[in-house]
């Protein structure tokens, strides 16, 4: 399976500001996703990071408050903008190393204060 | 949408017991897919089931692809404390699809 790192692992953050996080593979895939896990829920996909295009949200996500970059196979940028608490949650990437299988990154763990 | 109900959603036991936990869905799944998420870290992927009917093995593990394609198991024989953690399972969205859909999870709690 690839590896999967993110930056930063964890920060606090005032509300009103902007985080970007982000994710290396250890090797080139088709497929990157950025899902966020609020406190003590589920994973809830934000969006597909798309090589060379537009990212494609999901509902109830909008590219002004996520932007996404993914500038090669290798790399993708999630950015949390104008933060509030409501924010405070772990983000994560994804890649799809086969069909309907995905593994995961560390994660980066965000506190809006 | 697609929606994956686990149970139990949570699980508190003694080291060395054997654990069951499940997965259903109203609707086909192709994939079933087994996470771990422990404290800190993202979901690893343990166990993934490709046919109706599929029993595969990791280690102490054990999960089933149930042959209706709406359900699955998970099966820990003989438990010891790592594995403390919340166990996920996922499936994709639509038949191909890449997005996956996921449980609310299973937290399992080990008394030493």
């Amino acid at each position: 399976s690839a590896v999967i790192s993110q930056k930063p692992s964890r920060d606090i953050c005032q509300r009103g500001t902007s985080l970007t996080i982000q994710c290396q593979v250890d090797s080139q895939v088709t497929m990157m996703f950025w899902y966020r896990q609020q406190p003590g829920q589920s994973l809830t996909l934000i969006a597909t990071a798309n090589q060379g295009s537009e990212a494609t949200y999901e509902s109830g996500f909008v590219i002004d408050k996520f932007p996404i970059s993914r500038p090669n196979l290798t790399f993708s940028t999630l950015t949390v903008s104008n933060m509030s608490p409501e924010d405070s949650s772990i983000y994560l990437c994804s890649v799809s190393a086969q069909i309907e299988t995905q593994y995961f990154g560390p994660g980066t763990r965000l506190l809006v204060l | 949408g697609q929606q994956l109900n686990q149970s139990p959603q949570s699980m508190f036991i003694q080291e060395g017991e054997d654990v069951s936990m499940n997965c259903t869905s109203s609707s086909i799944f192709n994939t079933w897919l087994w996470y771990k998420q422990e404290p800190g870290e993202g979901p690893v992927l343990l166990i993934a089931l490709y046919k109706a009917g599929e029993l595969t093995s990791n280690g102490r593990l054990t999960a089933q692809f149930g042959i209706t394609r709406k359900d699955s198991f998970l099966n820990i024989s003989a438990s010891i404390p790592s594995d403390v953690g919340i166990y996920f399972c996922a499936g994709p969205g639509t038949e191909g699809a890449q997005k996956l859909v996921f449980g609310q999870g299973t937290r399992l709690t080990i008394n030493p």
